[in-house]
């Protein structure tokens, strides 16, 4: 099964919102609503931002929020921090019961 | 609070085998999904396995089914990967993980271990 589609990349300047994608399939992303995002900085382990589409563990700043449409999911980072500039990577449940990661995206803060 | 710790990780020759286990804390371990997802160095996160809570659920990637073996012990709180037939393609940081149902959703994460595969 191959990865998650995600850009390599993604900017904004602070205080800005940033929008990361995140496709797959029928058989995971648009099949169900097991989706994650991991926010991941140098050196560090992920750490769990979004889940299950759209919610937010506790801690976790509302200013991150997650969508789905279809085969494809989202992440969105209002109002950009400094310390937001981190790996990104998205998660799916899938038909065969497994986990799929995206490839991963790297936030930039300007 | 939470804490998994890693250990048991190393270099190995390619086709020989290690364990890892993993030492978790701070929650009642036998009420938690428990992963295994690794890292290779400079690349994405990757999925290895899961565990149901009380240890009769399993499923394994593809690219490490039939050479991998996840198991727990509820008494022990402990995780653990057997790894057998390991591969240069293996060499990658393993992270310990509490997850919710069905591997999903994983919200506490150990510091990880390298596992070095190399001659």
């Amino acid at each position: 099964q191959s990865a998650l589609t995600q850009p390599p990349s993604a900017s904004g300047s602070p205080g800005q919102a940033v929008t990361i994608s995140c496709t797959g399939t029928s058989s995971d992303v648009g099949g169900y609503n097991y989706v994650s995002w991991y926010q991941q900085h140098p050196g560090k382990a992920p750490k769990l931002m979004i889940f299950e589409v759209s919610k937010r563990p506790s801690g976790v700043p509302d200013r991150f929020s997650g969508s789905k449409s279809g085969n494809t999911a989202s992440l969105t980072v209002s109002g950009l921090q400094a310390e937001d500039e981190a790996d990104y990577y998205c998660s799916s449940y899938t038909d065969n019961n497994n986990l799929l990661f995206g490839g991963g995206t790297k936030l930039t803060v300007l | 609070q939470v804490q998994l710790v890693e250990s048991g990780g190393g270099l190995v020759k390619p086709g020989g085998s290690l364990r890892l286990s993993c030492a978790a804390s701070g929650f009642t371990f036998s009420d938690y999904y428990m992963s295994w997802i690794r890292q290779a160095p400079g690349k994405g996160l990757e999925w290895v396995s899961y565990i149901s809570s009380s240890g009769t659920t399993i499923y394994y990637a593809d690219s490490v089914k039939g050479r991998f073996t996840i198991s727990r012990d509820n008494a022990k709180n402990s995780l653990y990967l057997q790894m057998s037939s390991l591969r240069v393609d293996d060499t990658a940081v393993y992270y310990c993980a509490r997850s919710r149902w069905g591997g999903t959703g994983t919200d506490y994460w150990g510091q990880g271990i390298l596992v070095t595969v190399s001659s």
